[in-house]
């Protein structure tokens, strides 16, 4: 069983287009996050989740938004698409929000 | 704000030899120190941690301990594998934080 599982875990999309990846975790945690790697590998948190609360917002275009049905789906909707949106998105959970966080396997967005 | 520092690679290393990655970081008061490694085509996977000054955090054969004095957290393994092949992410959490901060990651090669 997957842990952490993110779909779709390739997207290869138009410029303007919407998208959403969607990410759900069966550990049991509480908190979810967003992250965003670029094609230098730097990692980059987007958003975070406790319970359902959103908790960090990092500087984010307003074009992405995140929605957390429960506590073990974290979704992500990016409307608009951008060249520089082209990046592989990472969804993570922790218990706590100072656990050990668990990553899913990325999602590989590539915008044309 | 909090941040953390690593020697930018590729680092390329033939098997069995010795590898340091340097990692250094800033944050205001007594923060837990984690390293992280994603394989090609996978999610991040916590490698070790450590919670507090002169704590060593050990995994795998890979050793990193929590030096305050030079807020430093230095990835060491005495011999490599081709397996270790892969990036590495030190980052840092703050007591009660919420936001793991990432260096920009160090990636290794290993040949045989």
């Amino acid at each position: 069983d997957t842990a952490v599982s993110q779909t779709p875990k390739y997207l290869v999309t138009q410029m303007g287009n919407d998208k959403s990846i969607k990410c759900e975790q069966n550990l049991g945690h509480d908190t979810m996050y967003w992250y965003k790697q670029d094609s230098k590998k730097f990692l980059k948190i987007m958003f975070s989740y406790n319970n359902k609360e959103l908790i960090i917002n990092e500087t984010v275009p307003n074009r992405f938004s995140p929605k957390s049905p429960d506590k073990a789906h974290l979704n992500l909707h990016i409307n608009s698409l951008e060249l520089g949106d082209s990046a592989v998105y990472f969804c993570a959970s922790s218990l706590g929000v100072a656990g050990e966080l668990f990553f899913g396997e990325g999602s590989r967005l590539t915008v044309l | 704000g909090n941040s953390v520092t690593q020697m930018e690679g590729p680092v390329t290393l033939s098997e069995e030899a010795f590898l340091t990655i340097n990692c250094t970081y800033t944050a205001t008061g007594y923060p837990s120190l984690f390293w992280y490694v994603q394989y090609p085509g996978e999610g991040l996977q916590l490698l070790l941690k450590a919670t507090k000054a002169d704590d060593k955090g050990s995994n795998k054969g890979f050793e990193a301990t929590y030096r305050k004095e030079t807020t430093s957290f230095h990835l060491e393994k005495g011999s490599v594998q081709v397996s270790d092949s892969a990036v590495y992410f030190c980052a840092l959490i703050k007591a009660a934080g919420n936001k793991l901060t990432f260096g920009g990651g160090t990636r290794v090669l290993v040949k045989p």
